[in-house]
């Protein structure tokens, strides 16, 4: 079964706004980290965050993280175009327990 | 570097056929993986193997075998493929020690009809 649930499923902004989409798992983790996959496309990692961080940054992507709730998320500042794609979250207890979600399929229009 | 590469990109077979997916990488990874990814199933883990010689089973691993006889090569073979096999399969690799970090191949369509 799958680990990760994304919420949306399915997002529809305009250029210029924010993103976010949200990840919950059910089990501990060590880390979760944040893929993206342009249509037709292998996944492309985009961020990791250990269990003992809250928030990560990098370029216009931040992550949280928050145990407690087992959950995390994804926030794209000012969006393009470009950032049309799926985006999945991925959780890590060791090699053999990578687990990915079901994934936010985003669209940003022009 | 090529990065992690997956042969045929596209297949079609009929039921009962057998076929290798193949799938190298050139970054000297230790840990190599396939998923399949089906439509509103995110991607689930056929098999894994840590090194050379070793491989072990993922979340869904019926129907598929695999070896890891060099570091670089990873085949996923399909020795009587179903409709239910009707699936994007990816290969990714890992760095030991790299916190899990995936690096993908573009994947293989394929077909069973």
């Amino acid at each position: 079964s799958q680990q990760g649930e994304e919420d949306p499923q399915a997002l529809s902004i305009q250029e210029g706004e924010n993103a976010t989409m949200n990840c919950s798992y059910k089990t501990s983790i060590n880390n979760l980290q944040w893929y993206r996959q342009n249509s037709g496309r292998g996944l492309v990692h985009l961020i990791l965050i250990r269990s003992n961080e809250r928030e990560k940054h990098s370029g216009r992507l931040r992550v949280t993280l928050d145990t407690s709730k087992k959950s995390s998320s994804l926030l794209i500042t000012a969006s393009r175009a470009a950032d049309t794609a799926s985006y999945f979250c991925a959780t890590s207890g060791g090699y053999q327990k990578v687990t990915f979600g079901t994934g936010t399929k985003l669209q940003v229009i022009p | 570097n090529a990065g992690v590469t997956q042969t045929p990109k596209f297949q079609v077979l009929k039921t009962g056929q057998s076929m290798t997916l193949q799938c190298a990488q050139d970054m000297n990874h230790e840990y190599m993986s396939w998923y399949r990814q089906d439509p509103g199933m995110g991607l689930r883990l056929i098999h894994y193997s840590v090194g050379a010689g070793i491989t072990d089973q993922g979340e869904v691993p019926n129907g598929y075998n695999v070896s890891r006889s060099t570091t670089e090569d990873f085949p996923l073979r399909l020795l009587s493929a179903a409709p239910s096999q009707t699936s994007v399969y990816f290969c990714a690799s890992t760095r030991e020690g790299s916190d899990n970090e995936q690096f993908f191949g573009p994947g293989t369509r394929l077909t069973v009809l």
